[in-house]
């Protein structure tokens, strides 16, 4: 069964400081890896998808690093803002069933 | 479009009455997840559907459980009789089929059993 963990639980960091959220997962053999942003009472928004054979995916303040091998993923917002408060998940695909990780919650202090 | 869409947006019932959830997907796609998201266990997968179909329901909790597809463009969950610890957001997302498409959620359903 497919483990995704999440570190750290939470994060609060002053506006303008960049963040690192970090992914793992237990069995290598996944088709993709997608990064997700939740805010409260809301939905899941996708924000960066990478598949298997890639090893980074950007999309403006964006970036998120994949290493299959060691079963790691990385996302990296720059020059964080107050509106990049809330909770980030990771899901791995095997096949069409994503595993979730329990999620990062960020505080960005104005 | 839309975006995909779940009614109703919260729900309170008390233990044992029927409750039902409804989702309508993003037109075109024709891949469609149940999720249940709870403190506890996270975002769990309950039942998936390819075209109306289902293919995997071993997510599904129990017999009190049971999801439909009768077309294309709706699928409801329903729980008969509910629980308290039934208590969670129920979320629907829809993909275009294929693996490494991206799926879309919807807004989720907030149900609290008393």
């Amino acid at each position: 069964k497919q483990e995704v963990t999440q570190i750290p639980a939470a994060l609060s960091v002053p506006e303008g400081e960049n963040l690192v959220l970090n992914c793992s997962f237990t069995d290598s053999a996944i088709y993709n890896l997608q990064w997700f942003r939740q805010d409260p009472g809301k939905g899941l928004t996708s924000l960066l998808l990478i598949q298997s054979s890639q090893r980074e995916q950007t999309s403006g303040r964006l970036n998120a690093s994949l290493d299959k091998s060691s079963g790691r993923s990385t996302l990296y917002i720059a020059a964080s803002q107050p509106g990049d408060s809330a909770t980030y998940l990771c899901a791995v695909s095997n096949d069409y069933k994503l595993s979730f990780g329990a999620g990062t919650t960020v505080t960005v202090r104005a | 479009d839309a975006g995909v869409i779940q009614s109703p947006r919260h729900e309170v019932t008390e233990m044992g009455q029927e409750v039902t959830l409804r989702c309508k997907p993003i037109s075109g796609h024709n891949s469609l997840f149940w999720y249940r998201q709870t403190m506890m266990r996270g975002l769990e997968l309950l039942i998936y559907f390819n075209n109306n179909v289902p293919i995997d329901d071993s997510g599904m909790p129990e017999d009190r459980f049971s999801a439909k597809m009768p077309n294309a463009s709706f699928s409801t969950l329903k729980i008969q009789p509910s629980e308290p610890r039934d208590s969670a957001v129920y979320f629907c997302a829809s993909t275009i089929p294929g693996r490494g498409d991206t799926q879309y959620f919807g807004p989720g359903t907030r149900l609290t059993v008393l």
